[in-house]
């Protein structure tokens, strides 16, 4: 299977500490997305990236949120110092080309914490 | 302002009916492009269509049908003849031109099919 892929899928941790998300974009795709989801309501924007250079980021990216996609390849996400409001899944999406493309969406990384 | 509405949160159906689902959308671009995406308990968001705004064509896809009419800017969605399998969250998206980079969701419509 060559979709997109997260880990991990599922993340309990206690609030205050740190955690990360890596995601693998479909491999010839040159753009990645990071959604987050809560209970009942549709994803939303969170950044996106053009090969290694982040180039937009949601009003909904905290300080203690943080993005990285080194070699335009892989991706991690992380969260320090998680608060309670930060319980969601997490979702990483890829498309190639330009704007207005299919995003491809993974499983998501479900997030509580506690 | 929402750019995408789904106004029905969740829908019950009878197995082997046909089911409409509503998607209204707002923007002020002249090029956009309108989605549909599944997603089942597993959790993953799951493509089903993409459409252009220059292209008003309906579409089928087996039992699937979409129906674009941009002078009520409405994307709505039919599943004839349904199946247990349908019973999913149902989400409508719209990307613009000149923000393409990000995607507005509705906030989903949940779709139970009972045997």
């Amino acid at each position: 299977d060559t979709g997109v892929s997260q880990d991990p899928r599922h993340k309990i941790t206690k609030r205050g500490q740190n955690v990360t998300f890596r995601c693998d974009p479909i491999s010839e795709h040159n753009r990645l997305y990071w959604y987050r989801q809560t209970l009942g309501q549709g994803p939303e924007f969170l950044t996106y990236f053009q090969n290694e250079a982040q180039l937009e980021k949601s009003r909904l990216l905290s300080d203690r949120f943080s993005a990285e996609r080194p070699k335009g390849s892989f991706s991690t996400l992380e969260i320090q110092r998680t608060e309670q409001g930060d319980s969601a899944m997490y979702l990483c999406a890829s498309s190639l080309g330009r704007a207005g493309n299919t995003i491809y969406f993974g499983e998501g990384s479900w997030l509580t914490v506690v | 302002a929402q750019k995408v509405t789904q106004a029905q949160t969740e829908i019950s159906v009878v197995e082997k009916e046909d089911v409409t689902l509503d998607c209204v959308y707002e923007t002020r671009d002249t090029t956009y492009y309108l989605f549909w995406y599944k997603q089942p308990p597993s959790g993953e968001l799951v493509f089903l269509i993409r459409r252009n705004s220059f292209d008003e064509q309906n579409e089928i896809s087996g039992r699937y049908s979409w129906n674009f009419q941009k002078s009520t800017s409405s994307f709505n969605f039919t599943i004839t003849a349904s199946q247990v399998v349908d019973s999913a969250v149902y989400f409508c998206a719209l990307s613009e031109a000149g923000t393409g980079n990000q995607f507005y969701f509705g906030t989903g419509t949940s779709l139970t099919v009972i045997p």
